[in-house]
């Protein structure tokens, strides 16, 4: 049964720690996605990755946030140093986009999060 | 600012009873999907609609896509406590139906009594 893959799935840690979250994707996925969830915002994209590449990280905050992908089975999220207000449920998500023309769609997949608390 | 707005945000109903949840915007949408979130666990998709006015059923529940492509609703009938959970709706706004992430909605709670 292919499933998105997220680690740890919960994390509490101290304010100005290093967190890294990590997700495998389904295999064959060409596109991962990094949303983050929260009560107050819902759900938002953060980034995302294509074959590998990053497209857009818009969503991040850039002074402490860090997506990557170093190879097509594993993305990374750090943040460094941590706030309190980062804590919030972190999911990956992947899918396969090839057409961009197609506006029906594709379905993505997304993991079981990863739940983070900073205090 | 939030680009879908899903109403309502709570719901409680008994099993049984029929329901309706909204989800609109002011902004046009190349498609939108809906996806179910139990506690726990991640969103699943459960539809994506594409064309202004399109009607899709799955099982006992209806979602319709608005003829501008702006807004959507979701029909269940007869909801069961296995209905329970947040439903939130997500519109693409690139041609590649999601290809360049989703905007979510913050969901509509709704749980189903016995």
């Amino acid at each position: 049964d292919a499933r998105v893959t997220q680690t740890p799935r919960h994390k509490v840690t101290e304010m100005g720690q290093e967190v890294t979250m990590r997700c495998q994707p389904i295999l064959g996925h060409n596109t991962v996605f990094w949303y983050r969830q929260t009560m107050m915002q819902g759900l938002e994209l953060l980034a995302y990755f294509r074959n590998r590449a990053p497209l857009d990280d818009s969503g991040m905050p850039k002074d402490r946030f860090s997506a990557e992908m170093p190879d097509a089975t594993l993305a990374t999220l750090k943040i460094q140093p941590s706030e309190p207000r980062d804590s919030a449920v972190y999911f990956c998500a992947s899918g396969f986009y090839l057409d961009r023309g197609r506006r029906s769609g594709n379905t993505i997949y997304f993991g079981e999060g990863s739940w983070l608390t900073v205090v | 600012t939030q680009l879908l707005e899903q109403s309502p945000q709570f719901l409680s109903i008994q099993e049984g009873e029929n329901l309706t949840v909204y989800c609109n915007s002011s902004s046009v949408f190349s498609s939108l999907q809906w996806y179910r979130q139990e506690p726990g666990e991640g969103p699943v998709l459960l539809v994506t609609v594409v064309t202004g006015g399109e009607v899709k059923k799955l099982k006992r529940l209806t979602f319709q896509f608005g003829d501008a492509r702006k807004d959507s609703s979701l029909h269940i009938t007869a909801a069961q406590p296995g209905d329970t959970g947040l439903y939130l709706c997500a519109g693409a706004q690139d041609s590649g139906g999601g290809a360049d992430g989703l905007t979510f909605g913050k969901g509509t709670h709704l749980i189903i009594q016995p």
